[in-house]
């Protein structure tokens, strides 16, 4: 499977301990997105990265939210010390920035995240 | 990236045309019409996009108004699979950052 990928798919967590989720992109991809989705909203953008570049966060990533694209593939996605705000399905997707190209996003599964 | 408008839900056969619209009055010249779908629970497909000519692939065709401030997606010959929320989303090439997504149409493909 050449799609983008992510893990673990379903996490459930307790209020306060740290949760990381793992992305991993299209692998000629060079931009790497995470998005959030509440139930019955569209995803919301939190951030993206051009190779191992974070470019651009979102207001909603607080400081409790990190992300890492450490060699320009994979990417990690920490939320420290979880709210019960904070479930949601958090969505990866992944482009290849270029000229001539299209930049169109593909998006994996996603990791569903409950925090009790 | 502009704004659109999509209707909150709509209903189609199976085996019949489904057409979804989408208003984008404040489109920019240089901004594309995307189309992603997302089945319950999984994450959004792409499914085609455009910027002024109509486009059609294996899945869909796009049909976007000579003034480009509307566009309907056209699926046709819907299956129950293709129950799903569709998005319509504006988004500029040269930013490459950021897909806005609105609350979608909400289509169900009855038998």
């Amino acid at each position: 499977d050449t799609g983008v990928s992510q893990n673990p798919r379903h996490k459930i967590t307790k209020r306060g301990q740290n949760v990381t989720f793992r992305c991993d992109p299209i692998s000629e991809h060079n931009r790497l997105y995470w998005y959030r989705q509440t139930l019955g909203q569209g995803p919301e953008f939190l951030t993206y990265f051009q190779n191992e570049a974070q470019l651009e966060k979102s207001r909603l990533l607080s400081d409790r939210f990190s992300a890492e694209r450490p060699k320009g593939s994979f990417s990690t996605l920490e939320i420290q010390r979880t709210e019960q705000g904070d479930s949601a399905m958090y969505l990866c997707a992944s482009s290849f920035w270029g000229q001539g190209t299209s930049m169109t996003q593909y998006f994996g599964p996603g990791t569903r995240l409950l925090v009790l | 990236d502009a704004k659109t408008t999509q209707p909150t839900s709509m209903d189609c056969a199976e085996g019949r045309a489904a057409n979804l619209p989408c208003n984008h009055s404040t489109i920019s010249g240089n901004e594309y019409v995307y189309w992603y779908r997302q089945i319950h629970s999984q994450g959004p497909q792409y499914i085609i996009h455009g910027l002024k000519n109509n486009e059609t692939n294996e899945m869909a065709s796009l049909i976007i108004t000579e003034d480009r401030k509307s566009s309907t997606l056209i699926l046709p010959h819907a299956t129950l699979r293709d129950t799903a929320v569709y998005y319509c989303i504006v988004r500029s090439e040269t930013s490459g950052s950021r897909l806005t997504f609105g609350e979608g149409t909400q289509l169900t493909v009855n038998p």
